[in-house]
């Protein structure tokens, strides 16, 4: 069975300070992986994905996240934080096509400090 | 494009009252899927959808039945409301075969059972 771990449940960054969010999964095949993020009063909304390919995936809002096989590991990353990056993200495994489960870790909430 | 759709935003019921939460997607997307949210426990899966007129069990099904008589609505019921289905509940879609289950949001119902 896949699971997800995030084992940061809350992070505080200062506005401009580097982020990065910590993913890991466990999944015995070739992994599609997400991050979504969710505003307060939303639902989540995707940042990124990984196929296959670069290891390195650009996403929406200035996000990167980089897969690492032999870490087991999707870390999502941002160089400068925004006030409005403050949210709560998710990180996400898929086994594949076709497949109608999509397994989601408890998320991580981060907080910005002006 | 209106995405994903769901009503209502808000509901409060009695316990013992039974209400439908409908979901509405217009990307003609095959799967549909109902989770619920709850503090520190992420998006945990109550019954989802392959297709029209099929239905399956997810992670937490105890207390909901769903339907999907067209593709593009997914229906979720609760026939006898209980305190512990306070909950904010969020519908999603996806195309497998073409996003490797990449899953679209709606904006969520929050629910409170009194």
């Amino acid at each position: 069975a896949q699971s997800v771990t995030q084992p940061d449940i809350h992070i505080t960054v200062s506005e401009g300070a580097s982020l990065e969010l910590r993913c890991n999964y466990s999944y015995g095949a070739t992994p599609y992986l997400f991050w979504y993020v969710q505003s307060p009063g939303q639902g989540p909304q995707l940042l990124l994905k990984y196929f296959s390919g670069d290891t390195l995936v650009q996403g929406i809002k200035g996000f990167e996240a980089e897969f690492k096989r032999s870490q087991s590991s999707f870390n999502l990353r941002k160089p400068s934080v925004h006030w409005s990056d403050a949210a709560e993200y998710f990180c996400a495994v898929s086994s594949g096509a076709g497949s109608y489960q999509l397994t989601f870790g408890k998320g991580t909430k981060l907080s910005v400090i002006p | 494009n209106a995405g994903v759709t769901q009503t209502p935003k808000f509901r409060v019921l009695k316990t013992g009252q039974s209400m439908t939460l409908l979901c509405a997607q217009d990307m003609n997307h095959e799967y549909m899927y109902w989770y619920r949210q709850d503090p520190g426990m992420g998006l945990r899966l109550i019954h989802y959808s392959v297709g029209e007129g099929t239905t399956a069990k997810g992670e937490v099904p105890d207390g909901y039945n769903v339907s999907r008589l067209k593709k593009q609505n997914f229906l979720l019921g609760l026939e006898s409301a209980a305190p512990s289905q306070t909950s904010v509940y969020f519908c999603a879609s996806s195309y497998p075969r073409v996003n490797y289950n990449e899953q679209f949001f709606g904006p969520g119902t929050r629910l409170t059972v009194l």
